[in-house]
């Protein structure tokens, strides 16, 4: 079945500096979705991605569509420490697929 | 206001009982969703419906049971032949196949077995 690789898999930064995480697959996908859970809650949705090669930014957050339709990254800019939590990424075709997390500490 | 609702937020079974999670959906999708997660790791779909009274087995289907007799609902029970149910239940719900295919998640469900 289709996997995703998502990278890295856990990430511990300083408040004020930028992050970097990404998916990758050998699969191709429709649509790239990036995530972002706190404990105990359901993942909320950052930033959809239709096509490839599309960069969409939400505020501090950027992410990109691979234009293979494999892969995807999302940046974080200037971290803060309310940016704590894990972050997945989920391609979607026929069925969603979705990365195992990156798990993102926040220092102040 | 639109959204996934997901009651109860907390549960806590016996051994030997089966349990059923409700999640309902107002935003007139066609698609639900069932995933499991565990601490520290991803998320395994159990089930999930494309359309009202059809449904298929996700990745980790057995001991689980889903219906789907209304388009705004789609209840999970947890059989007791579910050997290691505590988890971390979240439902889902997507527009279907075409344009808009962002998926939703609700606030999920913590089962814990007793």
């Amino acid at each position: 079945g289709q996997q995703l690789n998502q990278s890295p898999q856990s990430m511990f930064i300083q408040e004020g500096e930028d992050v970097s995480m990404n998916c990758t697959s050998s699969s191709i996908f429709n649509t790239w979705l990036w995530y972002k859970q706190d404990p105990g809650e359901g993942p909320v949705l950052l930033i959809a991605l239709y096509k490839a090669g599309e960069l969409t930014s939400n505020g501090r957050l950027t992410a990109q569509f691979g234009i293979t339709r494999k892969d995807s990254f999302l940046n974080i800019s200037a971290s803060i420490p309310s940016d704590v939590g894990i972050y997945f990424c989920a391609g979607l075709g026929s069925k969603s697929t979705f990365g195992d997390g990156t798990t993102l500490t926040v220092k102040p | 206001d639109g959204g996934i609702t997901q009651s109860p937020k907390y549960l806590f079974r016996k051994e030997g009982q089966n349990v059923t999670l409700s999640c309902e959906q107002n935003l007139n999708h066609d698609a639900m969703y069932w995933y499991r997660q565990d601490p520290g790791q991803g998320l395994r779909l159990i089930y999930y419906s494309q359309i009202v009274n059809d449904f298929q087995k996700g990745d980790i289907a057995e001991g689980y049971s889903v219906s789907r007799e209304k388009k705004e609902s789609f209840p999970l029970t947890v059989t007791s032949a579910q050997k290691n149910p505590t988890a971390f239940y979240l439902c889902a719900s997507r527009l279907g196949p075409g344009r808009s295919n962002e998926q939703f998640f609700g606030p999920g469900t913590r089962l814990t077995v007793l």
